[in-house]
């Protein structure tokens, strides 16, 4: 079975400095992504950036990036140059691609605060 | 350019009612999802369908059932709500050949059962 854990239930961070989210998983897939959703205040879950687990290279979307090591089943999220619009509640999650109607499965997620 | 569309954002409902929870989607996906969100919990797995007609039960199905007669319409049931049925819910759709694409989700409704 597959499992996610975010251990920090909060983080805070001060406007226009980095913040790293951390998450790790746990599967027995060879193949899988695994996404970081963001949830602000209206509570409409947002794409923040996905990963394919055979893709090397650590996918970026603007000021999101991610950490992502295999063997360590680690999937960090880095925010930088924060912005007080990031302040929400983010959740890690993973799906394996065999099969279509492949699962996701979310961690516990983190609560971000943006300090100005 | 809403996608996927939730009956009632705030549901209020007494202990024992029958409730149901709409969700519509306008994207022709074939997967749909119900989720429970709770603090410290996450997202949790209700029920999902990956066709018309078609469901399996998530992590949590006990006191829930569901409903897919059409494909953009998955419908979550509570057949006697209960005090611990409180939560946020949340539906959620997807593709069923792109699993990459991740969800697209709905904008939750919050039910409080009294």
């Amino acid at each position: 079975a597959q499992t996610v854990t975010q251990s920090q239930p909060e983080m805070s961070v001060q406007e226009a400095e980095t913040v790293t989210l951390s998450c790790t998983y746990d599967t027995s897939e060879s193949d899988y992504y695994l996404f970081w959703y963001k949830q602000p205040p209206s509570r409409q879950m947002i794409l923040v950036i996905r990963q394919e687990a055979y893709k090397q290279q650590n996918a970026t979307e603007n000021r999101f990036s991610v950490n992502f090591q295999k063997a360590a089943k680690s999937f960090s999220l880095k925010i930088s140059d924060s912005q007080l619009g990031d302040a929400a509640m983010y959740f890690c999650a993973s799906r394996r691609i065999s099969g279509n109607t492949g699962k996701l499965i979310f961690g516990q997620g983190t609560t971000l605060q943006v300090k100005p | 350019d809403v996608k996927v569309t939730q009956s009632s954002r705030y549901l209020v409902k007494r202990t024992g009612e029958k409730v149901f929870l709409e969700c519509v989607q306008d994207m022709d996906h074939e997967n749909m999802f119900w989720y429970r969100q709770d603090p410290g919990l996450g997202l949790r797995l209700i029920y999902f369908s990956y066709d018309v007609k078609m469901k399996e039960k998530g992590d949590i199905p006990e006191g829930y059932s569901v409903s897919r007669e059409k494909k953009e319409r998955f419908s979550l049931i509570l057949e006697s709500a209960s005090t611990n049925q409180t939560s946020m819910y949340l539906c959620a759709s997807s593709p069923g050949d792109r699993v990459g694409e991740g969800y697209t989700f709905g904008s939750g409704t919050r039910l409080t059962v009294v």
